[in-house]
């Protein structure tokens, strides 16, 4: 069975510093990893999107690994702003193409974490 | 560039009353659509897919339908709500040569009293 598992399952951190949160994943074949932010009330926005040949991707102050052997990645905050929070979320799609149960292109997402900056 | 519309953005509706949810994709063709639901607190839960005009699938049983009578539309419908349909729900569209990175619409804040 496709799984995300996200660590930590919330966060506190005081604006300026930095943090990094965690995403394992089970699914197979791999096809990419996504990373989205969603603000309370609003739809996710994507961060990065990484494939199997990629294992660093970045966005501005967003950094993202990708460990494609231990299925790991993880997406790391510099210099957090206010604006940062939110809830970051860890979507992991299979690269095989199907209609049947079993194996689709239907990504799996983790839970989030919920990142609060404060002042 | 392509845009969603999700519209209402709220919505409150008494238990037994019908929902109506609409879709809207603009600037992409032959997109794959999709329904979410988020409850407070909680990650997203895939309802509905489609690949297609009138190619519907669902994930998990409820008290939800979907159609797709256009292309680039998208609805979710029930004929009668429960307390448990309320939450955010999320509409989203993607395409398989961009590695079906999905993009997700403003979502619908739905209550149920």
């Amino acid at each position: 069975k496709n799984q995300v598992e996200q660590s930590p399952q919330s966060l506190i951190i005081l604006e300026g510093k930095n943090c990094t949160l965690q995403c394992n994943y089970t699914v197979s074949p791999f096809s990419n990893l996504r990373w989205y932010k969603q603000d309370t009330g609003r739809g996710p926005v994507s961060l990065t999107i990484m494939t199997f040949s990629e294992n660093t991707k970045s966005n501005g102050r967003y950094t993202a690994t990708l460990d494609a052997d231990t299925k790991q990645s993880s997406l790391h905050i510099t210099a957090s702003q206010l604006s940062d929070s939110a809830s970051y979320i860890c979507v992991v799609s299979a690269a095989r193409l199907t209609h049947a149960s079993g194996g689709s292109y239907i990504p799996t997402f983790g839970r989030g974490t919920s990142l609060i900056v404060h002042p | 560039s392509q845009t969603i519309h999700q519209w209402p953005a709220t919505l409150v509706q008494p238990v037994g009353s019908p929902l109506s949810l609409e879709c809207t994709v603009e600037g992409t063709s032959n997109p794959n659509l999709y329904w979410y639901r988020q409850a407070a607190g909680r990650g997203l839960q895939l309802l509905f897919y489609s690949v297609g005009i009138g190619q519907i699938s669902s994930e998990v049983p409820q008290n939800l339908s979907a159609s797709r009578p256009q292309d680039r539309q998208f609805i979710l419908s029930s004929k009668k709500l429960l307390l448990s349909d309320s939450g955010f729900y999320l509409c989203a569209w993607s395409v398989v040569r961009r590695y079906n990175e999905q993009f997700f619409g403003p979502g619908t804040r739905l209550t149920v009293l």
